[in-house]
């Protein structure tokens, strides 16, 4: 069975400063999808950004971005230029190709000083 | 708008009373899930549906019913409810057509409180 494991419970950050979130996964699987939640405050789970494990490159999306070592099991967010904005409880999660099913790691809760 | 949308928002209910948390996509999504979340456990899936009147477990599914007798439609049903219950619900959709990269819209959630 896949496992998705959030090492940090709580990291923080200084605005525009960058921030580093870790995820490690484990699985026996070659095709999979792996992304990153962020849930604010209202408790709304908001995409962050995705990765396909068949691409060598690395997904970007404006201020995020991840670095993907799929040898090695690990997907970090690293976020740019923090906002206060970016202030919440983020999920790394796992999708294998062929399922509906999302497995969540713990969560790492972010904090943003000004 | 397109938006997955879970009644009631919030919920408090005794042990035993059976209660329904509705869900609804105007998206017209195949794949429909539920997830409880939980403090240091993260989302996990109670059961997902990949179509009208197709239905299977997820990874906690004891204490908890679904039906989908609609496409737009998944509601979740606790027979008898418990305090182990208690948790946040989110219902989340999907469409497979253009392949299985498409992202799941989760909906608000609903905070359920089990006495």
């Amino acid at each position: 069975a896949q496992t998705v494991t959030q090492s940090q419970p709580e990291m923080s950050v200084q605005e525009a400063e960058t921030v580093t979130l870790s995820c490690t996964y484990d699985t026996s699987e070659s095709d999979y999808y792996l992304f990153w939640y962020k849930q604010p405050p209202s408790r709304q789970m908001i995409l962050v950004i995705r990765q396909e494990a068949y691409k060598q490159q690395n997904a970007t999306e404006n201020r995020f971005s991840v670095n993907f070592q799929k040898a090695a099991k690990s997907f970090s967010l690293k976020i740019s230029d923090s906002q206060l904005g970016d202030a919440a409880m983020y999920f790394c999660a796992y999708r294998s190709y062929n399922t509906d099913k999302l497995i969540f790691g713990t969560g790492t809760r972010l904090q943003v000083f000004p | 708008e397109a938006q997955v949308t879970q009644n009631p928002r919030y919920l408090i209910t005794v042990t035993g009373k059976k209660l329904t948390v509705t869900c609804s996509q105007n998206m017209n999504h195949e794949y429909m899930s539920w997830y409880r979340q939980d403090p240091g456990l993260g989302l996990r899936q109670i059961y997902y549906s990949m179509n009208v009147e197709v239905t299977d477990k997820g990874d906690v599914p004891e204490g908890y019913k679904v039906s989908r007798k609609e496409k737009r439609n998944f509601p979740l049903i606790l027979e008898s409810p418990s305090p182990n219950q208690t948790s946040l619900y989110f219902c989340a959709s999907r469409d497979i057509i253009g392949g299985f990269d498409n992202e799941q819209f989760f909906g608000p959630g609903t905070r359920l409180t089990v006495l």
